[in-house]
């Protein structure tokens, strides 16, 4: 089946700019989704098909996807982005949804 | 607004079958632009997808779990279902409805229930 593989962990300072990736073999020829995950709270999506954001999702959170890593990207990090982030693709190999291990984004 | 929200037990007993009802409002099951389907997540683990459903019937599961799993829509009732046998201790979780939104060759998850916590203990 394909594996999503994300970093546990990534901290960042408030006010700067969060990159969460988001590795497969050649992600790029598939369109990726992210979605945020606050404690006891349902997940959000928050960026799909590579770079699109749903409404209500600020212009702060954009995604790009490229060879084997898609990336999403937190522009002026607020204390409010702390959450867990998921990256998902849809195979049709195999699983046809599959998300990534998640990482865990840290406000300093 | 759509909303979803999940129904069921909240606790299993081993060896018996999980059932959860997701009920959607502000919107139609039966649209073809959608699938409807089940996410779970176990206590401070990730998202593991579970299956989805067409409003016709036709159904995708997990293959690591499609041998316990079913998944059944009621298009009268705007419902979906979701039926997990042989349940163990691993198959706690909270356990998500979402809709499933069909792309170009993709899906993703636009609308998710609250989620429901299902505990499997005697």
């Amino acid at each position: 089946s394909y594996v999503l593989t994300q970093p546990p962990s990534v901290s960042v300072a408030p006010g700067q700019t969060a990159r969460i990736t988001c590795g497969g073999n050649n992600i790029g020829s598939k369109s990726v989704h992210w979605y945020q995950q606050k404690p006891g709270q349902a997940p959000v999506l928050v960026v799909y098909d590579d770079s699109d954001r749903p409404s209500g999702i600020p212009e702060r959170f954009s995604g790009s996807n490229s060879g084997n890593t898609a990336t999403l990207t937190i522009s002026r990090v607020e204390a409010g982005d702390e959450a867990d982030y998921y990256c998902q693709v849809w195979d049709s190999s195999s699983d046809p949804v599959v998300f990534g291990g998640g990482t865990k984004l840290t406000v300093l | 607004q759509l909303q979803l929200q999940e129904s069921g037990p909240g606790l299993v007993k081993p060896s018996e079958t999980l059932s959860l009802t997701c009920t959607v409002s502000g919107g139609s099951i039966s649209s073809s632009s959608y699938y409807w389907g089940w996410i779970r997540q176990p206590p401070g683990k990730g998202l593991e997808w579970i299956g989805s459903i067409y409003y016709s019937g036709s159904t995708y599961y997990n293959p690591s779990l499609k041998s316990r799993v079913t998944i059944s829509v009621d298009t009268s009732k705007n419902q979906f279902s979701l039926k997990l046998s042989s349940v163990t201790a691993a198959d706690t979780a909270v356990y998500y409805c979402a809709r499933h939104r069909r792309g170009r060759a993709t899906i993703h998850l636009d609308y998710w229930g609250q989620g429901t916590l299902v505990t499997v203990s005697s």
